[in-house]
């Protein structure tokens, strides 16, 4: 049984350009929560989905969007990238109505 | 708001030396409170966690009680291995019941030599 899985795992942008990156969630599990591990930092709440709906949202600015697909798979996008956005971006899957969330292992976004 | 607090690292012990590291939270109501292990060049993993006053978690050696009356979820393990090396992240959610955002510390990092 395949845990999370994130695409890709390492990538490079330049400021002001845009990225997406894409996170599947084990199986059976139908609530994606995305985090912004930076260095040397705890994670930080992006946005959470479940039915294809934003459920939570963290203090994130609306440069930072999502989208959950039919199939629980979910995408964070985020536009006009600054050097701050530079993070490891971690995806952690879960039922709804349970505790434990399950992480992958993250995509690390380095923007120059 | 929410926030977590953990006690600075790095921490560093000889192999089967006594681990505590310290964590206290703040929060509303009664969150549930979790310890995550993050292994080099991985993600996070739940070690143990525990959902009311005076629970108990426990899982591979390590353990962590609830206190409400402190806000405190310390860490504690009696013998540490070397492969024990890691960061260990405190956090709670808030919301009880369901998945909902998790709030973490900053993290401490443990270093275990032989």
């Amino acid at each position: 049984d395949a845990g999370v899985t994130q695409s890709p795992t390492h990538l490079i942008k330049t400021r002001g350009q845009q990225v997406t990156l894409r996170c599947s969630p084990k199986s059976g599990h139908d609530t994606v929560s995305w985090y912004q591990q930076a260095l040397g930092q705890g994670p930080q709440f992006i946005f959470q989905y479940y039915e294809e709906e934003e459920r939570q949202r963290g203090n994130f600015p609306d440069r930072f969007s999502g989208h959950q697909f039919p199939n629980y798979s979910s995408e964070l996008n985020v536009n006009a990238l600054l050097l701050g956005d530079s993070a490891l971006y971690l995806c952690a899957s879960s039922y709804l109505d349970s505790y434990e969330q399950y992480f992958g292992p993250g995509t690390r976004l380095t923007v120059t | 708001g929410n926030s977590v607090t953990q006690m600075e690292g790095p921490v560093t012990l000889s192999e089967e030396a006594f681990l505590t590291i310290n964590c206290t939270y703040t929060a509303t109501g009664y969150p549930s409170l979790f310890w995550y292990v993050q292994y080099p060049g991985e993600g996070l993993q739940l070690l143990l966690k525990a959902t009311k006053a005076d629970d108990k978690g426990s899982n591979k050696g390590f353990e962590a009680t609830y206190r409400k009356e402190t806000t405190s979820f310390h860490l504690e393990k009696g013998s540490v291995q070397v492969s024990d090396s890691a960061v260990y992240f405190c956090a709670l959610s808030s919301i009880t019941g369901t998945a909902s955002k998790l709030t973490f510390g900053t993290g401490t990092r443990l270093q275990v030599t032989l």
